[in-house]
């Protein structure tokens, strides 16, 4: 069955650091990948979604993930992040043998110190 | 558009209690699924539903029981609800496939006591 690893539960940084939330699932065929983000209080909305073509993704907000399909990884990234990207991160997979389940990892709780 | 709307947005149950958690979009979405989401554990499917009258079965299914009658509808039966059914429940819809962008709801939170 396929799953969803992102292993840092919890990161904290300064205002303008660079970030780099980890993302890697188990399926060896053909997969969707998502980035999903829960500020506080609010829904879950859609940061970015690779389908396929280009491995490198540019999502809302400064935020971009590549693909790296040796690696079965999908890494968040932002080069200088805000005090407002506080929040909850979540990647998800969908892969193409369930082509009706996303599978959601646990989450990473991002802190920004002012 | 009201988009994804779910009631009530928090309840408290006695152990063995039914309930329905409702769910309902207004955009005409054809895929819709319930999730739980318990701290540590990000977010699981329990059911999930490519259109009116047809659902099948998540991660969690246990305990949880869905119908399809419309397009607009989803809602989740708790059977006999048991404390390990304590989390928050989020509704989400796409329109047509789980390749399109998911619209999720505010959640219910929901306590077994």
């Amino acid at each position: 069955a396929q799953s969803v690893s992102q292993h840092n539960h919890h990161v904290i940084l300064s205002e303008a650091a660079s970030l780099e939330l980890g993302c890697n699932y188990s399926y060896g065929g053909t997969v969707n990948l998502f980035w999903y983000v829960q500020y506080p209080g609010q829904h879950l909305q859609l940061l970015l979604k690779y389908f396929s073509g280009d491995p490198l993704v540019k999502g809302i907000k400064g935020f971009e993930a590549e693909f790296i399909k040796s690696k079965f990884s999908f890494n968040l990234r932002k080069p200088s992040v805000q005090w407002s990207d506080t929040a909850e991160y979540f990647c998800a997979v969908n892969a193409y043998s369930s082509a009706s389940k996303i599978i959601f990892g646990s989450g990473t709780r991002l802190s920004i110190r002012p | 558009n009201a988009g994804v709307t779910q009631t009530p947005k928090f309840q408290v149950l006695k152990t063995g209690q039914s309930m329905t958690l409702q769910c309902a979009q207004d955009m005409n979405h054809e895929y819709m699924s319930w999730y739980r989401q318990d701290p540590g554990m990000g977010l699981r499917l329990i059911h999930y539903s490519v259109g009116a009258g047809i659902t099948d079965q998540g991660e969690v299914p246990n305990g949880y029981n869905v119908s399809r009658s419309t397009t607009e509808d989803f809602p989740l039966r708790l059977l006999s609800a048991a404390p390990s059914q304590t989390s928050v429940y989020f509704c989400a819809s796409s329109r047509s496939t789980t390749l399109e962008t998911q619209y999720f709801g505010p959640g219910t939170r929901l306590l077994v006591l």
